[in-house]
């Protein structure tokens, strides 16, 4: 059974803080991806990578950054969190080519204060 | 413009009913098609691949329209089972390989 996991499923933070979210596949995949889900906005992709130490901004990258060192891994950092970040994040990861579809993480709720 | 349009909706219709969903998208240079299934408070899970020719599996058919760039879902026979919001996605297949994702449309079955 093809697996994405992520690191927490609900995560609380203090404004200011520096956040790790986790994401690790076990389908040899190449491209991973991460995004942000909000009521009304559906989702809005921050940053993907198609290999390892590759990553390209997607539509929202500002306040993120992501390190991909590893194929299985791919990180979502926030600087500095902030109260708008406060969303549900999903990682995914699909084959380089786009063919198939995409698998998702359980996704992670973030809250900050 | 968005690259992938649909009706947020919501639809509410009784079960047993048929009901059809349909999404837009902006590039004709799209070449891969899907249709998800998202649960409140879940991950998006795939229902469907969407092909040229069209594609059915048990109550739900999924059509194709390339010249009028719509993606269309169906579902036959409405269970209370299906609530939940379907998400319109393609993908372009270009380096990155970026998928888009429609803003989902919501789907309640009522008894």
């Amino acid at each position: 059974d093809v697996k994405v996991t992520q690191s927490s499923r609900y995560l609380v933070k203090r404004t200011g803080e520096k956040v790790f979210l986790e994401c690790v596949q076990d389908m040899d995949h190449e491209n991973m991806f991460w995004y942000r889900q909000d009521p009304g906005l559906g989702l809005r992709l921050i940053y993907f990578s198609y290999d390892v130490k590759m990553k390209e901004k997607g539509d929202i990258p500002e306040g993120y950054s992501v390190s991909r060192e590893k194929k299985e891994r791919f990180s979502l950092i926030l600087e500095s969190a902030s109260t708008n970040q406060t969303s549900m994040y999903l990682c995914a990861s699909s084959t380089r080519d786009g063919e198939y579809e995409q698998y998702f993480g359980p996704g992670t709720r973030l809250t900050v204060t | 413009r968005k690259e992938v349009e649909q009706d947020p909706g919501p639809f509410n219709v009784p079960e047993g009913a048929t009901v059809a969903f349909n999404c837009t998208y902006s590039n004709s240079a799209s070449q891969s098609f899907f249709w998800y299934r998202q649960d409140c408070r879940k991950e998006p899970k795939l229902l469907m691949s969407v092909y040229s020719s069209g594609n059915e599996d048990g109550r739900f058919t999924a059509q194709l329209n390339r010249a009028s760039q719509y993606i269309s879902l169906l579902i036959r026979d409405s269970k209370l089972s299906d609530s939940a919001t379907y998400l319109c996605v393609v993908n372009m297949r270009r380096t990155g390989n970026q998928f888009y994702f429609g803003t989902g449309t919501s789907l309640t079955v009522i008894p």
